[in-house]
């Protein structure tokens, strides 16, 4: 059964950069079927799609984004990751970890989420 | 970047009530469209997937349907553990947004 697993330090400083690392048990990361993609939802708000990766590191990412933020994979270990850089307080949230797949990019594997709280 | 837009943002029913949720994109995205509902301190759960698909496990009470700009999600019958928020998704062109959410709560 697939499973995932996101990690990383739970406080980050602003203007720092925010890591976390989303590891995949249970499968395989370098399946040519699925994207892996990145989501975030700040306290008691919506959600938002951060972007997504391809095994071959292919990569999407949002706009709004985009000039902050890098996703990698590294298929040796069966993990993704996510790098935010110059973190801001709108920046704090849960982040998420999902596979995507199907033709319509649906997200039916989820990792539980774990929460980035940016403060000094 | 495609924006979607639900309606309404909360509502309030009684178990045993047909609850409809409407999601509109700003332009057609065909049926590049996914549901998700979302419990308190949970990670979203998929429910429906290519606008009208169910996934598997989800019970039959759940439907939805639509293409172009705009969706539908019905549950037919509302039980105590569907109380919870629902979003859409467009994955038609990326960044794959989300609706704000449709909170159906306890009347």
């Amino acid at each position: 059964q697939l499973q995932l697993q996101e990690s990383g330090p739970g406080l980050v400083k602003p203007s720092e950069t925010l890591s976390l690392t989303c590891t995949v048990s249970g499968g395989s990361i370098s399946s040519s079927l699925y994207y892996w993609g990145w989501i975030r939802q700040p306290p008691g708000k919506g959600l938002e799609w951060i972007g997504s990766i391809y095994y071959s590191g292919n990569t999407y990412y949002n706009p709004s984004l985009k000039s902050r933020v890098t996703i990698s994979v590294d298929t040796s270990k069966n993990q993704l990751s996510l790098k935010l850089t110059s973190v801001t307080a709108a920046d704090t949230a849960v982040y998420y970890c999902a596979r995507q797949e199907g033709a319509t990019d649906y997200m039916a594997v989820w990792g539980k989420g774990t929460t980035v709280t940016v403060s000094s | 970047d495609i924006q979607m837009t639900q309606s309404p943002s909360s509502l309030s029913a009684s178990v045993g009530d047909r609850v409809t949720i409407t999601c509109r994109a700003s332009q057609s995205i065909s049926n590049y469209l996914n549901w998700y509902q979302q419990k308190p301190g949970k990670a979203p759960k998929l429910l429906i997937y290519a606008a009208s698909n169910l996934q598997s496990g989800v019970p039959s009470s759940f439907s939805a349907g639509g293409s172009g700009t705009d969706f539908t999600l019905t549950i037919s019958s509302l039980q105590p553990e569907d109380f919870a928020t629902y979003y859409c998704q467009q994955t038609y062109s990326t960044p794959h947004s989300f609706g704000q959410g449709t909170k159906v709560e306890i009347k």
